[in-house]
């Protein structure tokens, strides 16, 4: 079946590093995917979005890019902040399971000051 | 746009009482609803999927009689969790797809449930 795997946490950054959070998927057909972000003691937000190959998402200096090629969707940020704490969730969406969503374990990230 | 909102936002039960959580689509009409459990620290496990009018189906491992899901309009989903118990504490969120044949899902703010 369809799966989501992403790099273990915790993450910890100091403020203004770049940030990699690593993502690949296994599924059948042509899957959307997608990185949530979870705040404490929130419900989740969605960051970006892409819907087909080589297609970039990109909110909030975030950035990913559908790669094919190695059912890829790695999270980046060029310059971390402070508040940018959070659980991030790579996630894949496809008809095949009925709009079903799959989600990552989640990673979660402690940027210092 | 895309906004689902959850009531309560929290609630403490006693043992062995029901709790019922509600889902809403506030601007848009939603054909599919999700409903998920996530643990501390844990991703999102989903429970069921519910769609308006119709029955709701349940992930392997989830008691039906135990998780009441109730879709009863294009606005409106309710988890009713019947004789709560401790191990039943948990976050439960909601997600919501509209009607246009988007993948993306919309999430609710989460229900925090601690059963006493």
């Amino acid at each position: 079946g369809d799966s989501v795997t992403q790099m273990e946490g915790p993450v910890t950054l100091s403020e203004e590093a770049f940030l990699t959070i690593n993502c690949t998927y296994t599924a059948t057909g042509y899957p959307s995917l997608f990185w949530y972000v979870q705040y404490p003691g929130e419900g989740l937000q969605l960051l970006l979005k892409a819907t087909k190959a080589d297609d970039k998402g990109s909110n909030k200096g975030f950035e990913a890019t559908y790669r094919k090629e190695t059912t890829s969707f790695h999270l980046e940020k060029g310059s971390v902040q402070v508040s940018d704490s959070a659980v991030y969730f790579c996630a894949l969406s496809a008809n095949t399971g009925g709009f079903k969503t799959i989600f990552g374990a989640g990673t979660r990230l402690f940027v210092k000051a | 746009g895309a906004v689902v909102s959850q009531h309560p936002s929290w609630v403490i039960c006693k043992s062995g009482t029901s709790v019922k959580i509600e889902c809403r689509s506030l601007d848009f009409q939603a054909t599919t609803m999700f409903w998920y459990r996530q643990f501390p620290k844990q991703s999102l496990m989903l429970m069921a999927t519910s769609n308006e009018g119709s029955k709701a189906t349940y992930e392997q491992g989830v008691e039906k009689d135990k998780f009441l899901i109730n879709h009863a309009s294009l606005t409106l989903s309710t988890l009713t969790v019947t004789s709560a118990h401790p191990e039943d504490s948990s976050f439960y969120i909601c997600s919501a797809t509209g009607t246009g044949g988007s993948y993306e899902q919309y999430f609710g703010p989460g229900t925090r449930l601690t059963v006493t």
